[in-house]
């Protein structure tokens, strides 16, 4: 069965600073999908990345996919407040496997 | 908007009860998802629905049941409802299977006392 880790669960950061959320997942899948969850709200897509070396950016968010080391990075740049959110990795094998999230506060 | 359409937005109810959640695809999408969010499971696929038929089922309980309608609206019954159902449900929908972006709706929230 196919398992999504997500690390870390929460993310504190400081605006302006730099962070990174880790996606690994357990087997071989060539399409991963990051989701942002404002609180009582739906998801809303982020990147669908489709293939070994895939890199997206929007903004200060960045994704890439490593397939052969089964390994997602979404990147943040200079932190602001408006990304406080939690986000979410989705692997694609016979359904949308989800990561557990990762809640991410922005502070001053 | 993801042009995906939910209703109610949210629903209490009693245990034992039976709730209907309504859920309308985005404009020319073919597949209906069904998950369930909750802070002990996290999110959770529970059944998909192509043109009408069912493609795949994932955690979906027996006391729960869906369908897709000719016009493509799905439904999802919840029945003999448990404290533990209260979650969030959300319909995503897709162009044609899985190997197409899901949008998601808003979500019913549901709450059992």
């Amino acid at each position: 069965e196919l398992k999504v880790e997500q690390n870390p669960l929460f993310l504190s950061m400081q605006e302006g600073k730099n962070y990174t959320i880790y996606c690994n997942y357990s087997t071989t899948s060539d399409r991963l999908y990051w989701y942002r969850q404002d609180p009582g709200k739906s998801l809303e897509s982020l990147f669908v990345l489709l293939s070994n070396g895939a890199v997206k950016q929007e903004g200060r968010l960045m994704a890439s996919l490593d397939t052969k080391a089964r390994l997602s990075t979404l990147h943040i740049t200079a932190a602001v407040h408006d990304l406080s959110a939690t986000y979410f990795c989705a692997v694609l094998g016979g359904k949308l496997q989800f990561g557990a999230g990762t809640q991410v506060v922005v502070t001053p | 908007d993801s042009g995906v359409t939910q209703t109610p937005k949210h629903l209490i109810t009693a245990t034992g009860q039976r709730v209907t959640l309504r859920c309308s695809p985005r404009s020319g999408d073919l597949s209906v998802y069904w998950y369930q969010q909750s802070l002990d499971q996290g999110l959770q696929f529970l059944i998909q629905y192509y043109n009408g038929e069912e493609r795949a089922k994932g955690n979906i309980l027996e006391r729960f049941s869906a369908q897709q309608f000719p016009d493509l609206h799905s439904e999802l019954n919840l029945s003999s409802l448990e404290l533990g159902d209260s979650a969030l449900y959300f319909c995503a929908s897709s162009y044609r299977d899985r190997y197409n972006e899901q949008f998601f709706g808003p979500g019913t929230r549901l709450t059992v006392l």
